[in-house]
C-alpha cells in the first residue's frame, strides 16, 4: 500500500516569494492534515479537511497561507509570501474516519527555508 | 503555554539499557498516542492509549488520564531506537497537540 506522498522534499525561498506544496493521501482516507514542525519542535496542526471541506483552518495565518483539497483526494498547502519565520517542515497527513483514535499516516514532509 | 510537557528533552543510553519517557498535559483529553520520528524521516505511530497499559513489542506505554500524565518505557534498547519520541493527546475535536519530544541516543 502506497503511504502519504509529498512533494517537494525540499525548497529553498528568498522572502517574499511564494511556495506550493502537494499532498497525495492514502487512497480512501478521508481526512487529512497539515502540519507544520519547526526544527526541535512537535507539529503544529495548521488545517485539516474531511473530504473536501475544511474542517479547522484556526491556525492557519490565512494572510499568506492557504489549502485547498478541491476533489477530496490530493490538497495543497501554499505560502503566498514567505517570511524567515515560515522556516519549517511541513507535514501533511491521513486518515479515515475522524477521530483521532485513528491512526494518523504521515508524510515525508517538505523541508522548507526562507532565506 | 506548552499544553504538552515532555520529559527528559533527550537522553543517551548503552544499548541493551532500558528507558522511561514521561509526557504530562496541561488539558483534559481522553485520547494519548505516541509518535517515533527518526531525524529527516517521516513520523510514526507507536502506541494509542487512551488509558491502563499498552504493549507493542518492547514498548509499553502507560496512562493515567485523571492525572494527566503517560509514559513510554523502552526496554532493552537497541541502536535502531535512537530518534525522536513524540507524545501527543486529542484536544478539542479532531485535532492532535504534540509535545516537543525526547530525543534519544542508544550507543553500542
Amino acid at each position: 500500500e502506497a503511504g502519504v506522498t509529498q512533494s517537494p522534499r525540499y525548497a529553498v525561498l528568498q522572502e517574499g516569494q511564494a511556495v506550493s506544496f502537494w499532498c497525495d493521501p492514502i487512497s480512501g482516507h478521508d481526512t487529512l492534515y497539515w502540519y507544520q514542525q519547526p526544527r526541535d519542535q512537535g507539529p503544529q496542526l495548521l488545517v485539516y479537511f474531511r473530504d473536501e471541506a475544511v474542517i479547522d483552518n484556526s491556525q492557519l495565518p490565512s494572510d499568506r497561507f492557504s489549502a485547498v483539497r478541491p476533489k477530496g483526494t490530493n490538497s495543497t498547502l501554499k505560502i503566498q509570501s514567505a517570511k524567515q519565520g515560515d522556516t519549517a517542515t511541513y507535514l501533511c497527513a491521513s486518515s479515515f474516519g475522524d477521530s483521532s483514535a485513528e491512526t494518523l499516516y504521515f508524510g515525508s514532509g517538505t523541508r522548507l527555508t526562507v532565506l | 503555554e506548552q499544553q504538552v510537557q515532555q520529559s527528559p528533552a533527550s537522553l543517551v543510553l548503552q544499548e541493551g539499557e532500558n528507558a522511561e519517557l514521561q509526557c504530562s498535559f496541561s488539558i483534559f483529553t481522553n485520547q494519548v498516542q505516541w509518535f517515533y520520528q527518526r531525524p529527516g524521516g517521516r513520523l510514526v505511530s507507536l502506541l494509542y492509549n487512551p488509558s491502563g497499559t499498552k504493549q507493542s513489542g518492547r514498548l509499553t506505554s502507560t496512562t493515567v488520564i485523571k492525572e494527566r500524565r503517560s509514559s513510554l518505557h523502552i526496554s532493552s534498547s537497541q541502536i535502531t531506537d535512537s530518534g525522536t519520541y513524540l507524545c501527543a493527546i486529542n484536544s478539542a475535536g479532531n485535532k492532535l497537540t504534540f509535545g516537543i519530544g525526547t530525543r534519544v541516543l542508544v550507543r553500542p
